[in-house]
């Protein structure tokens, strides 16, 4: 039962572009959601996150998005670079509650 | 300041043995979880331990288990290893909130 789901694997932008990684919850509670970023032979850093009762949270090239509605939240990175090709976790959680993390999604950013 | 150390970084045992993984968190820091990494599952979460009390819990078997001293350093152990044990095995601490979360490298085990 995955409570937090990245339907895309893998993900292929070009340099300059938007890459958009999106991210489904199935469980209402949460109330809290981040993202982390992992590269190869280390363990994921944290990237961004935003509460629940906010929409949307900014923090240079990368925003998040959160649609409580539709369960959903996406990832925006503007201009996307060749460094930001990593694997990149989304997860939720609720008050002192354990945290979440989806399966991942693969994102290449290609020069 | 000094990050999350994780000691082994690699291990190479055999099935039915046991391991024992160490992770040392930032100073300051009370509240360790650990994580089971593998292809396509995700970090899949083992449990967390706050104040040398174990907080939260996944769904894993028995034969995973924990502990934490009064220093903060954590301690995982895995008894009658199985093949599908083999992954990345990731801790993180925080002061007690996520956006705290601070990772280590992982201890890759391998189970032959």
């Amino acid at each position: 039962d995955q409570q937090v789901k990245q339907n895309s694997p893998s993900l292929s932008v070009q340099e300059g572009r938007i890459s958009i990684l999106n991210c489904d919850y199935t469980n209402s509670m949460f109330d809290y959601f981040l993202w982390y970023k992992k590269y190869p032979a280390e363990g994921p850093t944290f990237l961004i996150s935003i509460s629940s009762i906010k929409d949307k949270n900014e923090d240079g090239r990368f925003t998040v998005f959160l649609n409580k509605s539709a369960k959903h939240l996406s990832l925006h990175i503007v201009p996307s670079q060749p460094g930001d090709s990593a694997v990149y976790f989304c997860a939720a959680k609720t008050s002192y509650d354990k945290v979440i993390f989806g399966p991942g999604t693969s994102l290449s950013v290609i020069p | 300041k000094a990050g999350v150390t994780q000691t082994p970084r690699y291990l190479i045992k055999t099935r039915g043995q046991q391991v024992t993984l160490s992770c040392s968190p930032i100073s300051g820091h009370r509240s360790v979880s650990w994580y089971q990494q593998t292809p396509g599952q995700g970090l899949q979460f083992l449990f967390e331990y706050f104040s040398e009390t174990q907080r939260n819990k996944g769904n894993f078997p028995g034969r995973f288990s924990g502990r934490q001293f009064s220093n903060s350093r954590s301690e995982m152990n895995v008894s009658t290893l199985e093949l599908g044990d083999s992954a990345l095995y990731l801790c993180a601490s925080s002061p007690d909130h996520p956006e705290g979360y601070t990772f280590g490298s992982g201890t890759r085990l391998t189970v032959v």
